[in-house]
């Protein structure tokens, strides 16, 4: 069964530096999504993405994130400086329609020192 | 903005019990969605309603959009059924996610 996956499993970093989260949807869906979850609360939405733009964000997602899909396959998401405060699990998404059932990645969960 | 609440946070069931989870928001939504995470932080899709009722095994998920408010039943609960399970609604693409409610099923 078409499974999405994501890269690292695992990411440690020092404060300031850069990161880029790993995604590879499943491969004939369209839309792309970003969630986080901070240790113990409530997943969050962060971007979605549609032909190969941003159509929706939160107001998390400020300039310190950016999503980029790169070729045919991967999904990916930068966040520029790390702070304390980006320490969560992030997991990607994907599916086939708009508003339809989305298929999460086992999640990344970044650490940041 | 919606808000989603789900009831209750946490609850224990010996094998075989009937399990109900509820979901309430606050604004209107196309759809409504019941994940499964498992203990080591994995998600799983398990239905995406917008009206009525579904059922999938010996889960079962209803929905009531004048009320704005859903259920998750689980049938003849079993240990693997040990998960946290989580609301998220949605008017769009965008997923508003409720805190989720710990279910432990005791053998």
């Amino acid at each position: 069964e078409p499974e999405v996956t994501q890269t690292p499993s695992h990411q440690v970093t020092q404060m300031g530096q850069e990161v880029i989260l790993r995604c590879v949807p499943i491969s004939n869906h369209l839309y792309f999504y970003w969630y986080r979850q901070i240790l113990g609360q409530k997943v969050e939405f962060l971007v979605s993405f549609y032909n190969n733009e941003i159509s929706e964000k939160s107001e998390i997602f400020d300039d310190q994130f950016s999503v980029e899909r790169p070729d045919g396959s991967n999904f990916t998401l930068k966040i520029r400086s790390t702070k304390l405060e980006d320490s969560a699990m992030y997991f990607c998404a994907s599916s086939e329609v708009g508003g339809g059932t989305q298929y999460f990645g086992p999640g990344t969960r970044l650490t940041v020192l | 903005k919606n808000e989603v609440e789900q009831s209750p946070q946490n609850l224990t069931a010996q094998e075989g019990e009937f399990i109900t989870i509820n979901c309430s928001y606050s604004v209107g939504i196309s759809a409504l969605h019941w994940l499964q995470q498992h203990p080591g932080g994995g998600i799983v899709s398990l239905f995406m309603l917008s009206s009525g009722k579904k059922k999938h095994g010996r889960l079962i998920a209803t929905i009531n959009i004048q009320e704005k408010h859903s259920s998750l039943h689980i049938t003849a609960s079993h240990p693997r059924d040990s998960a946290v399970y989580i609301c998220a609604v949605g008017g769009s693409e965008k997923l508003v996610f409720g805190k989720g409610t710990k279910l432990t099923v005791n053998p």
